[in-house]
């Protein structure tokens, strides 16, 4: 079935450590993005990627990273610069040929900073 | 202020009807939507609408747009248990890249 993977789904690492967060699609989608989600803040955008080899800052883009090398893959790294990385991450995907807008969102990676 | 906003919670006896409210700021909007997140999970997307249209009705959801008011709506009827989740709703707008603003999400609670 077509989808969007999220890898790990819980992840816990050590302040002052990178962590890299896995989104894979089989959608065929140009276009992927990254959100993060807090407890009664909704959902802010981090990165996101109308076209390999291309990306776009979001809202909240300090202390992260990614890359598009491959039209299927859009990885994340939340860096140790990110003062309060504990959070929900979402990984999204979507036609870029439509003006519809729908997002198509993987499970979810949750990372704690111990 | 937020470009979406909603209340944070809503609760409701199992088998009632559910309305759950969101406004807006940009009279640009393209197209409005529903997504809903079960607990530990990603969104999905339930509904959406354009912004020339006043109602869409799928099944148990009733989605009703006022452009003059700024206000979207989701009805549920008959609400069971499994609707127990977060719903968020969010626009996309005209001369933009197409990407959501996202409200910070209903939580709906369903109760017996």
């Amino acid at each position: 079935d077509g989808g969007i993977t999220q890898s790990p789904k819980y992840l816990f690492r050590k302040e002052g450590q990178n962590v890299t967060l896995s989104c894979e699609q089989n959608l065929n989608h140009d276009a992927m993005y990254w959100y993060r989600q807090d407890p009664g803040q909704g959902l802010r955008l981090i990165y996101y990627s109308q076209i390999v080899n291309d990306f776009q800052k979001g809202d909240i883009a300090e202390g992260y990273s990614v890359s598009r090398e491959k039209k299927e893959s859009f990885p994340l790294t939340v860096t140790s610069a990110q003062k309060n990385p504990t959070a929900f991450y979402l990984c999204a995907s979507s036609r870029a040929d439509t003006n519809t807008g729908e997002l198509f969102f993987g499970e979810g990676s949750r990372l704690t900073v111990l | 202020g937020e470009d979406v906003e909603q209340s944070l919670f809503l609760s409701v006896r199992e088998g009632d009807s559910s309305v759950i409210n969101c406004t807006y700021t940009d009279s640009s909007s393209t197209y409005l939507y529903w997504y809903k997140q079960e607990p530990g999970a990603g969104l999905q997307l339930l509904t959406y609408i354009f912004s020339n249209m006043d109602m869409k009705q799928d099944q148990r959801l009733t989605v009703l747009l006022n452009k003059k008011d700024k206000h979207l709506s989701l009805r549920i009827a008959d609400t069971q248990t499994g609707d127990s989740a977060i719903y968020f709703c969010a626009e996309t707008t005209s001369g933009g890249s197409y990407i959501p603003t996202f409200g910070r999400g209903t939580s709906l609670i369903v109760h017996p």
